[in-house]
């Protein structure tokens, strides 16, 4: 069975600053997919940005970014510029390619303060 | 095109009485399934769906049914309610799931989640 860690509960970071929030998974897998969800305050959960395992190219979405370290089974997710919306919990998720499950980790409460 | 919706959005029962969850999309998703999260455990797959008429259950199946009889909706029935089962429920589609080439086809959309209290 996959599991997904996020060691860090909770976050905060200064407006305009960057913070990376770290996620490590364990699996026997080659091929799978990796994700950072976010869900605010009003509870809906957003896709941020997703990395498939067998690009070695680590994935971006504007002033999202990853760091993806296979060997290591890291997958720790940087906001640059950190903006007031930002504020949420962040999951960590995975799935193995020939999976219908999605495993999410425990979550990261971030709080950006002005 | 209101993509996944759910109902209701709160919810009290008392123990022992029974209740479905209502779930929806207009996307015309192969791929459904219920989430259950609890604090400090993230979100964990109670069932899932592959397409009408195929179920399978995820994590944490124990207390709940589900059944696809349409492309559309995959109602979550509790039919005897526990303390226990007190969570905010989500419910999310995808247009497919599986070994495909494009990552897109595991994008996941979320419906708007419903608290449910059992007491």
């Amino acid at each position: 069975a996959q599991t997904v860690t996020q060691s860090q509960p909770e976050m905060s970071v200064q407006e305009a600053e960057t913070v990376t929030l770290s996620c490590t998974y364990d699996t026997s897998e080659s091929n799978y997919y990796l994700f950072w969800y976010k869900q605010p305050p009003s509870r809906q959960m957003i896709l941020v940005i997703r990395q498939e395992a067998y690009k070695q190219q680590n994935a971006t979405e504007n002033r999202f970014s990853v760091n993806f370290q296979k060997a290591a089974k890291s997958f720790s997710l940087k906001i640059s510029d950190s903006q007031l919306g930002d504020t949420a919990m962040y999951f960590c998720a995975f799935t193995g390619a020939g999976s219908y499950q999605l495993t999410f980790g425990k979550g990261t409460k971030l709080s950006v303060i002005p | 095109n209101a993509g996944v919706t759910q109902t209701p959005k709160f919810q009290v029962l008392k123990t022992g009485q029974s209740m479905t969850l209502q779930c929806a999309q207009d996307m015309n998703h192969e791929y459904m399934s219920w989430y259950r999260q609890d604090p400090g455990m993230g979100l964990r797959l109670i069932h899932y769906s592959v397409g009408a008429g195929i179920t399978d259950q995820g994590e944490v199946p124990n207390g709940y049914n589900v059944s696809r009889s349409t492309t559309e909706d995959f109602p979550l029935r509790l039919l005897s309610a526990a303390p226990s089962q007190t969570s905010v429920y989500f419910c999310a589609s995808s247009a497919t799931w599986g070994p495909r080439d494009s990552p897109r086809d595991y994008e996941q959309y979320f419906g708007p989640g419903t608290r449910l209290t059992v007491t």
